[in-house]
Order: C-alpha cells, then structure tokens, then sequence
C-alpha cells in the first residue's frame, strides 16, 4: 500500500544482530499495529501502539511510535532464527468507528545461523 | 480461549463458480474483519462486520459479499470467481467496539481459482 510504506523490504541478518524495520505513513496515524506472518499463514499478533510516543517490548522486540513522523519502527535485539519471517505493520488511517486496517507492503527477515 | 477459525483451509474452484468461506471468531468477539492477501497487492481490507451489520467496506467489486451471524460467525462468499482472485483470505476479530482494538487472525484460507 502507497498509504503504508515499510523499509526495507527484505532483510538478511546474521544471528545475534539487531536490527530496525520501519513503517511510515502518508496520513495521520490513529493506532499502529505489528504482526508477524509466516509464509502463506496467518497474522500473528505483536503489539500495538496508539499514543505518540509510546514504546512497547516483549521478548526481544521492541516498537515505537513516532506520531509528529507518522512513523513507526520495529527494533529486534540479538535476532534469532525464530525471529524470521514476515513482519507487517497495519493501521488505522481513517479514526471511524470500527477495525479496518490499512497495511504496508511487509519485510522479510532472514536469521542466517 | 480458542483462537479464530476459518474453514476450509484450501480451496480449489474454477472460473465463473462461487465460492463461500467461513470465519469462527474468538469467544465474545463481536467484530470480524475479512482480508484479501495476495502477493501483487499485498494484505488488503475487504469489509467488517459487527453485531451482523456491515461497519466498515473496502473497494472491492460486489462480487465479494459477506454476512455475520447472531453468534458472530461470519461467512464471505465471492460469486463469479475470476483468475484474479486466487489469494489467501485472512479473517480477523476483535472483542470491543472502541475504535482502536486489538486484532486477531485466522489462519486463512488459500483459494485457488483455475
């Protein structure tokens, strides 16, 4: 989606790197959500963030939103090969009643052990 | 809780036939949203349902329709299937009316149209 850019689009890291995927936005921003999706499965939940500022971790994954940017990145600390797969950012661009998603292109990430 | 379910999981049909897939949400969810992900267009929003009233659309044609029932299952059901619409078809739900709600998928169900 042109409305949700993520970058970059392809990742390949060797295990125990950080690394940072970013997910910008051309309108204003009323929540951000992360998933994580394996090959021709479904979404996985990861976080999500509504307020400018917020910062929320699990694990090793770490999320921020950047409101003023209309931007949001996803930090992975030491990666493992449980972290591969493809990550896609969603949001809500529109602030009306109800859950429809506007989601970016998505970035595979490659652990290589 | 169980998670969300979708039946069937792969599903091969020809042109010009229909198709219906299902969507079971979590316990207590009341809203289900259905997306289409394919890899041109990647993951996009085809419609919401919520308390069996249609809440949010997407632009896709009205070959694709949807219905939500009184226990919130929802059914999708795409009539006069074209090539194009071979695509994994995501289901979602989520448990509160708020605007800004957590959202849960499915594991899909892959479509093949031949």
């Amino acid at each position: 989606s042109q409305e949700l850019e993520q970058s970059p689009q392809s990742l390949i890291v060797q295990e125990g790197k950080n690394l940072t995927i970013n997910c910008t936005s051309s309108k204003t921003l009323y929540g951000l959500y992360w998933y994580k999706q394996k090959y021709g499965e479904g979404l996985i939940f990861l976080m999500m963030l509504q307020k400018g500022g917020e910062e929320k971790s699990h694990e090793k994954i770490t999320a921020k939103l950047d409101e003023k940017k209309q931007q949001s990145s996803l930090h992975i600390t030491a990666s493992q090969p449980s972290h591969a797969g493809i990550y896609l950012c969603g949001a809500d661009l529109l602030n009306n009643a109800g859950n429809m998603l506007t989601f970016g292109g998505g970035t595979r990430l490659m652990v290589k052990p | 809780k169980a998670g969300v379910t979708q039946t069937p999981r792969y599903l091969i049909k020809t042109r010009g036939q229909q198709v219906t897939l299902s969507c079971s949400p979590i316990s207590g969810h009341r809203s289900v949203s259905w997306y289409q992900q394919t890899p041109g267009q990647g993951l996009q929003f085809l419609f919401e349902y919520f308390s069996e009233t249609q809440r949010n659309k997407g632009n896709f044609p009205g070959r694709f329709s949807g219905r939500q029932f009184s226990n919130s299952r929802s059914e999708m059901n795409v009539s006069t299937l074209e090539l194009g619409d071979s695509a994994l078809y995501l289901c979602a739900s989520s448990g509160r009316e708020l605007i800004f709600n957590e959202q849960y998928f499915g594991p899909g169900t892959r479509l093949t149209v031949t």
